[in-house]
């Protein structure tokens, strides 16, 4: 069984500070995404990386992707409120045709 | 296309009660995923559809649990007998894409079941 562990579950910080989220394990990942939900909604697709050591970024957005493709991060710069959200990683396995593994998500809230 | 859409967004059910969900994925995408998710937690994969053959279930997809995707269009997702631990946010989505190559995944609103 895969198993994505994501840290920290729990993220509260100021406006225009910055962070970082983690997304691990131990099995290797074909492509792993990263979602942003608002709570009542379905998550939606922020990005996919699929090349192992792959650096996305998206505005004030930067998504990594580990050389071994196990792990992955998500780093925001000078966090807005309009941030706050759960965000989620997924990992897409070597064998499933898309099926999804998805970490457990990290509550950020960003505070005025 | 608007999406992919489910019905109904919220669900309240009397425990022993059937339901069923239905999700209509957008239109050029030939698979479509049932996850759930509770409180707190990441959704967890329950069923896989490549166009209208279900190709994978999960073991948290018990017996009482059923999904179609008739014609591979819309699909359903039946749970009869429902148990207030049933209760979730039961997500669908929907991609396009053969074999490992996966494009446009793609979630709905999700249906929010309450069993009391």
């Amino acid at each position: 069984t895969q198993l994505l562990e994501q840290s920290p579950q729990f993220l509260s910080i100021q406006e225009g500070e910055n962070l970082t989220v983690y997304c691990n394990s131990s099995s290797v990942f074909s492509s792993l995404q990263w979602y942003r939900q608002e709570p009542g909604e379905g998550p939606v697709l922020l990005v996919t990386v699929v090349t192992g050591g792959e650096v996305k970024k998206l505005k004030r957005l930067t998504f990594q992707f580990g050389d071994a493709r196990k792990d992955s991060s998500l780093h925001i710069t000078a966090a807005q409120t309009g941030d706050t959200g759960l965000y989620l990683c997924a990992g897409v396995g070597g064998t499933s045709y898309g099926k999804l593994t998805f970490g457990q998500g990290t509550i950020l809230t960003v505070h005025p | 296309d608007t999406g992919v859409s489910q019905d109904p967004r919220h669900k309240i059910t009397k425990r022993g009660q059937n339901v069923t969900f239905r999700c209509d994925p957008i239109s050029e995408h030939n698979r479509l995923y049932w996850y759930r998710q509770t409180l707190g937690q990441g959704p967890e994969f329950l069923t896989y559809f490549q166009n209208e053959a279900q190709l994978e279930k999960s073991r948290l997809l018990s017996d009482r649990f059923s999904a179609e995707r008739p014609k591979g269009s819309f699909s359903t997702l039946e749970i009869q007998r429902t148990e207030q631990g049933d209760s979730a946010m039961y997500l669908c989505a929907s991609s396009s894409g053969g074999g490992r190559a996966n494009y446009g995944y793609t979630f709905g609103s999700g249906t929010r079941l309450t069993v009391v």
